[in-house]
């Protein structure tokens, strides 16, 4: 199957810097997306995006298709931006719902 | 809407126990799944559903059931539990993992399960 490795495992910021967290996958993907796991366990899609640019606020999500990665920025970072941040993979063949996460990127911002 | 719904929040099973994790979705979603997350870990998906009717093993099925009887409920069961299962176990659900406008997933809260 797929697989999907995300870097750095740990980012630690301090509140108001910017980020860039990359997703590479290791076969064609016929669906991509990230999310955003809180302290409290909940988890939140962010972007369903298997090409291309999408932005939402102050997060940002490129995919490169051709070359197997994405990336997820997140500007002026806030406090509430800590948490997990899961890229999921589905591709190479098989179901589109059939998703491969990521270990995950902890991201800690501190005021 | 309500969601994604899950129940219960926790629970303490003895090995060999069984149970059923109920999953609830009112957003008339063709697509249901569970997943499993353990500690440090990213999620690894349990089985799916493409439909009412319609299963299919995931990544990690051994130990688990699911059937789907109607389009809002997609229960996990646990036929004889084992301390491997330990974990934390959500649902998802998307309105058609066949069309591209429609794979975006909603996780449901999670329940919390521990196997003594």
């Amino acid at each position: 199957g797929i697989q999907v490795e995300q870097s750095p495992p740990d980012l630690i910021l301090q509140e108001g810097a910017n980020s860039t967290l990359r997703c590479n996958f290791s076969d064609s993907v016929n669906n991509l997306q990230w999310f955003h796991q809180n302290p409290w366990g909940q988890l939140i899609n962010l972007f369903y995006i298997p090409s291309g640019t999408k932005q939402n606020g102050r997060l940002s999500a490129t995919t490169v298709a051709t070359e197997r990665y994405s990336l997820l920025y997140i500007s002026s970072s806030q406090t509430t931006d800590s948490g997990v941040y899961f890229c999921a993979a589905a591709g190479g063949g098989t179901s589109y719902g059939k998703l491969t996460f990521g270990q995950g990127t902890i991201l800690t911002v501190h005021p | 809407n309500a969601g994604v719904t899950q129940t219960p929040k926790f629970q303490v099973l003895k090995t060999g126990q069984s149970m059923t994790l109920q999953c609830a979705q009112d957003m008339n979603h063709e697509y249901m799944s569970w997943y499993r997350q353990d500690p440090g870990m990213g999620l690894r998906l349990i089985h799916y559903s493409v439909g009412a009717g319609i299963t299919d093993q995931g990544e990690v099925p051994n130990g688990y059931n699911v059937s789907r009887s109607t389009t809002e409920d997609f229960p996990l069961r646990l036929l004889s539990a084992a301390p491997s299962q330990t974990s934390v176990y959500f649902c998802a659900s998307s309105y058609s993992a066949g069309l591209a406008g429609g794979r975006e997933q909603f996780f449901g809260p999670g329940t919390r399960l521990t196997v003594l």
